[in-house]
């Protein structure tokens, strides 16, 4: 149990697009999701907070116009990269924590996303 | 956030115990301990967390010290799918927001 699928694993896009990564509970409702990026060989950041239904809380130093993240259901979550550019490469990771029991005390992740502007 | 300090990296024999530290000096009486793994090219996964006393599970032991100063996690029979990133991690609350340091690189060697 606790499975949180990212989607896509893997994307390419030219600079100036916009991408949207999406991040889903597959067996548990998700009542927190996090969203992280990770550069190579080093560690995960946080970049913001998201409970459903509200707005997300963004970690100090992440723009919240250039991560647009949504959280409209219990089940999903989504960030988008506005105008991305090269700098914006990296792997995106999401984790969500449910509403009971273990699943409230632990965040479970998802596979990452590793996306590359060109 | 208290801050956690681990060693960079650590290097154990197949099929030998592996003890991971991790220090904790300035954690405060409500913080949680968390461990988490991570493979390369994947999402972190979840190993074991306490709060005062030792715990266990299929994965691992976490053993935490009287005064909560520090802990180990302890894989009792390390094998080649263990060698990861080891992050220890406090959380204010359980399900709460995680910020990750830079982890001991386990490698284990045949």
């Amino acid at each position: 149990g606790a499975v949180v699928s990212q989607h896509p694993s893997r994307v390419i896009c030219k600079s100036g697009t916009s991408v949207k990564i999406e991040c889903r509970s597959l067996d548990f409702q998700a009542t927190t999701m996090f969203w992280y990026r990770q550069f190579p060989k080093k560690s995960l950041m946080l970049m913001a907070t998201s409970n459903e239904g509200s707005k997300a809380t963004y970690e100090q130093g992440v723009e919240k116009d250039k991560f647009l993240i949504n959280h409209a259901s219990l089940t999903l979550s989504t960030l988008t990269v506005t105008s991305a550019h090269p700098e914006d490469s990296s792997f995106y990771i999401c984790s969500a924590t449910g509403t009971s029991g273990h699943l409230q005390e632990t965040q479970y992740f998802g596979p990452g996303t590793r996306l590359l502007v060109l | 956030d208290a801050k956690t300090t681990q060693p960079n990296s650590m290097e154990s024999n197949e099929e030998e115990p592996v003890h991971l530290p991790c220090n904790h000096s300035t954690i405060s009486g409500t913080d949680y301990i968390h461990w988490y793994r991570q493979l390369p090219s994947q999402g972190p996964e979840y190993v074991i967390h306490g709060l005062t006393s030792n715990v266990n599970n299929r994965m691992a032991s976490l053993a935490i010290a009287e005064d909560r100063k520090s802990s180990t996690l302890i894989l009792h029979r390390a094998t080649l799918r263990d060698a990861a990133v080891y992050y220890c991690i406090l959380s204010r609350n359980q399900g709460g927001k995680l910020i990750f340091g830079q982890g001991t690189e386990l490698s284990v060697k045949p």
